[in-house]
């Protein structure tokens, strides 16, 4: 039951916007955000929690439906190092355990 | 933030043999978890380590092939058994603090079977 993320990568010149989609077969209660660089540790971006939408950097915001199950990151104006997998990982069991999604691969070219 | 040191960085090692790695945080934390994460993949859960007593193992994961530790608040290993070229991936440890706040990560281990 692993949440799907969508789109699966996605290439963008530096001042675009982006938007990552995630959703899941269960109901959900809360959802984290993380970004992955390429070849480092993931890192923590933000939580939402229900029935509240979290901004939890400067140009990265979220929102999240609990009624539709899905949960989306918005990426304004785009920045080089915004560059990474995204992952979404929201708590799906026992003691908060999180079940990571797909995974969104953004690429931000000059 | 979280100063988490996992030890070792890379390996390679011998079909058959075992490998333990290390994940030390600089203070104490409420939950520990170990994942496996293989190239280009998402993250996968091992194991909940628990302080004192047996880990919590996911579906597919055993004791007998994934032995964990965790003696105190800050320390917990994870032994990788009798490995084949299958368990070649990247493991990684991550931690809470309060359960349901952020997890923090260890940079993670790149293992590698012959």
């Amino acid at each position: 039951q692993q949440p799907v993320q969508s789109p699966q990568a996605v290439i963008l010149r530096e001042g675009e916007d982006a938007v990552i989609n995630c959703s899941s077969s269960k109901a959900l209660y809360s959802v984290h955000w993380y970004r992955q660089k390429h070849g480092e540790a993931p890192v923590f971006l933000m939580i939402l929690l229900k029935g509240g939408e979290q901004k939890g950097h400067d140009k990265i915001s979220a929102s999240f439906n609990e009624k539709k199950q899905q949960s989306s990151l918005y990426l304004t104006a785009s920045q080089l190092s915004y560059s990474g997998t995204y992952f979404c990982g929201p708590p799906m069991g026992g003691n908060e355990k999180l079940t990571f999604g797909t995974g969104t691969r953004l690429t931000i070219i000059p | 933030s979280a100063v988490i040191s996992q030890k070792p960085s890379r390996d390679i090692c011998q079909r058959g043999t075992s490998l333990t790695i290390q994940c030390q945080v600089d203070s104490q934390v409420t939950m520990m978890f170990w994942y496996r994460q293989q190239p280009g993949q998402s993250l996968t859960l091992i194991a909940t380590a628990n302080q004192g007593s047996e880990a919590t193992y996911e579906s597919g994961f055993v004791i007998d092939k994934f032995p964990i530790s965790r003696p105190n608040l800050t320390f917990s290993t994870l032994t990788v058994s009798n490995m084949s070229p299958e368990d070649s991936s990247i493991y990684l440890c991550s931690v809470e603090y309060i359960i349901g706040q952020p997890q923090h990560f260890g940079d993670g281990t790149r293992l590698s079977i012959l």
